[in-house]
């Protein structure tokens, strides 16, 4: 089946310092997805992207869909106590009605 | 608050079991969709329902099965439980029924321990 692998797991920084993060599968998706989940929480949409090459911020959020259509970044920059979450990249292969979601990656800020 | 409601919170059963969680999707939404997040598994989609109707399924098990009613809540039914089981089932919904084009705003879920 479809597989996302997104990287890196767990990231521990600075608070003020810049966050990158991926997702990359071997399969192409029409759209991709990033959500956050905070703790107790349901996971909240931040970014969508339809095309291939389109690069979308949010804020301080910004991502991107890979112009080969299997991978995606998001990057937060300057980041904030508030940030800390577990953050989800989500594709989806539209014909097939498929929603995949990446493994997540945890941020935790040191103040 | 997404306006999304969940219940029960919290459930606790056995291995074999049988157990229904309910959704209230946001008002004026018509899809509900049911997804799955466990430590191993990660967050799954499992199905999403439209005004009533099926409108795309993921990876739901035969031993699980969804319903939305006329007033548009939505149901997920788990039978014939197992330890793997265990895990949160988050609900969401949205106005409209495209998979991923529509934002969909997740509940507080239900956390399901089958012992």
């Amino acid at each position: 089946g479809q597989q996302l692998n997104q990287s890196p797991q767990s990231m521990f920084i600075q608070e003020g310092e810049d966050v990158s993060m991926n997702c990359t599968s071997s399969s192409i998706f029409n759209t991709w997805l990033w959500y956050k989940q905070d703790p107790g929480e349901g996971p909240v949409l931040l970014i969508a992207l339809y095309k291939a090459g389109e690069l979308t911020s949010n804020g301080r959020l910004t991502a991107q869909f890979g112009i080969t259509r299997k991978d995606s970044f998001l990057n937060i920059s300057a980041s904030i106590p508030s940030d800390v979450g577990i953050y989800f990249c989500a594709g989806l292969i539209k014909g097939a009605q498929k929603l995949v979601f990446g493994q997540g990656t945890r941020l935790t800020i040191n103040p | 608050d997404s306006g999304v409601t969940q219940t029960p919170k919290h459930l606790i059963t056995a291995t074999g079991q049988r157990v229904t969680l309910r959704c209230s999707p946001r008002s004026g939404d018509l899809s509900v969709y049911w997804y799955q997040q466990s430590l191993d598994q990660g967050l799954q989609f499992l199905i999403q329902y439209y005004n009533g109707e099926e409108r795309a399924k993921g990876n739901i098990l035969e031993r699980f099965s969804a319903q939305q009613f006329p007033d548009l809540h939505s149901e997920l039914n788990l039978s014939s439980l197992e330890l793997g089981d265990s895990a949160l089932y988050f609900c969401a919904s949205s106005v409209g029924g495209t998979l991923g084009t529509d934002t969909q705003y997740f509940g507080p879920g239900t956390r399901l321990t089958v012992l």
